[in-house]
């Protein structure tokens, strides 16, 4: 399997722009997570997905951002517009649910620098 | 609300020597507990993941205890080795088997040959 994949790996856009980030999780996995990572605030849940549902989107900063996930080997993260303080590492994970000794594989994550 | 926290921030040693990386988390209800490295510019690789029934697993020159009631974990390194520089974060699986990682902000590890 390739793992979790995303593209793109880097992206500039200028402030206002719309962004969308793509998600790919590993065939079989039914869980599939957002995070944003930064240097203050470190690795945090933005949301994530359970059987292609959302669960939980409370980590999700405000009304800009939104995700979705139409099928299980597919996610998109819009920000819409963007904004200097949105430049972060977005990374996407995905995980087999139920019980055992499953834990989460990451993708190589999106570098966003909003300019 | 569950928080993670790791300690130190930021860890400087020569080769060779053995090291210890704390984890503490502040509810005990986890589904499991997993170990990360991260090197600079890339994403997460999982090292170790330690189910909530669990002690301890291990994996080559690494070993991963965990001690739910009290809400730690710890990471243990063999023979460090300046290939083991990156930084270590650790996460808590809340919210049963279909539940999200909370992260601690990591330990930076430094080995100099």
């Amino acid at each position: 399997d390739a793992g979790v994949i995303q593209s793109p790996r880097h992206e500039v856009t200028e402030m206002g722009q719309e962004v969308t980030l793509r998600c790919k999780p590993i065939s079989g996995h039914n869980s599939l997570f957002w995070y944003r990572q930064t240097m203050m605030r470190g690795l945090e849940l933005l949301i994530y997905f359970n059987n292609n549902v959302p669960i939980d989107d409370s980590g999700m900063p405000e009304d800009r951002f939104s995700a979705k996930m139409p099928n299980a080997s597919f996610s998109t993260l819009k920000i819409q517009p963007s904004e200097p303080r949105d430049s972060a590492v977005y990374f996407c994970a995905s995980s087999p649910s139920g019980t055992g000794s499953y834990g989460y594989t990451f993708g190589s994550g999106t570098r966003l620098t909003v300019v | 609300k569950q928080e993670v926290t790791q300690i130190p921030a930021a860890l400087s040693v020569p080769e060779g020597e053995n090291l210890v990386l704390n984890c503490s988390f502040t509810d005990s209800a986890i589904y499991n507990l997993q170990w990360f490295r991260q090197d600079p510019g890339k994403g997460l690789t999982s090292l170790l993941l330690i189910q909530s029934s669990q002690r301890e697993q291990t994996s080559g020159r690494l070993n991963a205890s965990l001690d739910k009631s009290s809400g730690r974990s710890t990471l243990y390194i063999a023979a460090s080795q300046p290939g083991d520089s990156a930084t270590y974060l650790c996460a808590v699986r809340v919210g049963g088997s279909q539940g999200n990682l909370i992260f601690g902000k990591g330990t930076k590890l430094s080995v100099k040959p």
